[in-house]
């Protein structure tokens, strides 16, 4: 069974720290890929990763993806109010199916 | 490019009655939709994998029978939530796309109270 866990679930932070997201997958993958959620509304996308060793960045927030090591990390660098959210990684397994499946979640509060 | 659209956005339903939610893919075909379901400050689980023209494949534990799914055409995949109950209320999202790039877009999502 494929897990995808997140770290931490819940993360408060101030007002222009920095910190990391944690993505561990239990499984080979092709993709890997990050969501933010606000409340009550749908998915945005943030980044697809494809490859070992990608790096991709975004304004304040930056992801990288180690294949080997199955974890993915999303960066955050002086963090903002705006960032608040739930970030989601999401595995992509192209050999069974193109299934898809979503990490536990990390619910960001920003403090002013 | 890319865009999923989602319909309806919210719907309230008795018990007992069925609800259909369409979700399409405006300006690209999709031969492969996702349906996954989001119960309050949880993760988003995978119900089905919709195949166009073909039997959907449905994730272990998910009921075929109650989660009717139809994906008639390259733009558009249904799914009918068949004799509701409040434990189907729910936040109902879908999914399409997965080119490298730009992997997958999601719908608006659905929120399905059923009373």
């Amino acid at each position: 069974e494929l897990k995808v866990e997140q770290n931490p679930l819940f993360l408060s932070m101030q007002e222009g720290k920095n910190y990391t997201i944690y993505c561990n997958y239990s499984t080979t993958s092709d993709r890997l890929y990050w969501y933010r959620q606000d409340p009550g509304k749908s998915l945005e996308s943030l980044f697809v990763l494809l490859s070992n060793g990608a790096v991709k960045q975004e304004g304040r927030l930056m992801a990288s993806l180690d294949t080997k090591a199955r974890l993915s990390t999303l960066h955050i660098t002086a963090a903002v109010h705006d960032l608040s959210a739930t970030y989601f990684c999401a595995v992509h397994l192209k050999n069974t199916g193109n299934q898809f499946y979503f990490g536990t979640g990390t619910s960001l509060t920003v403090i002013p | 490019g890319a865009v999923v659209s989602q319909h309806p956005s919210r719907v309230i339903c008795k018990s007992g009655t069925s609800v259909k939610i369409e979700c399409r893919s405006l300006d690209f075909q999709a031969t492969t939709m996702f349906w996954y379901r989001q119960f309050p400050k949880q993760s988003l689980m995978l119900m089905a994998t919709s195949n166009e023209g073909s039997k959907a494949t449905y994730e272990q534990g998910v009921e075929k029978d109650k989660f009717l799914i139809n994906h008639a055409s390259l733009t558009l995949s249904t799914l009918t939530v068949t004799s509701a109950h409040p434990e189907d209320s729910s936040f109902y999202i879908c999914s399409a796309g997965g080119r490298p790039n730009y992997g997958y877009t999601f719908g608006s999502g659905t929120r399905l109270t059923v009373v």
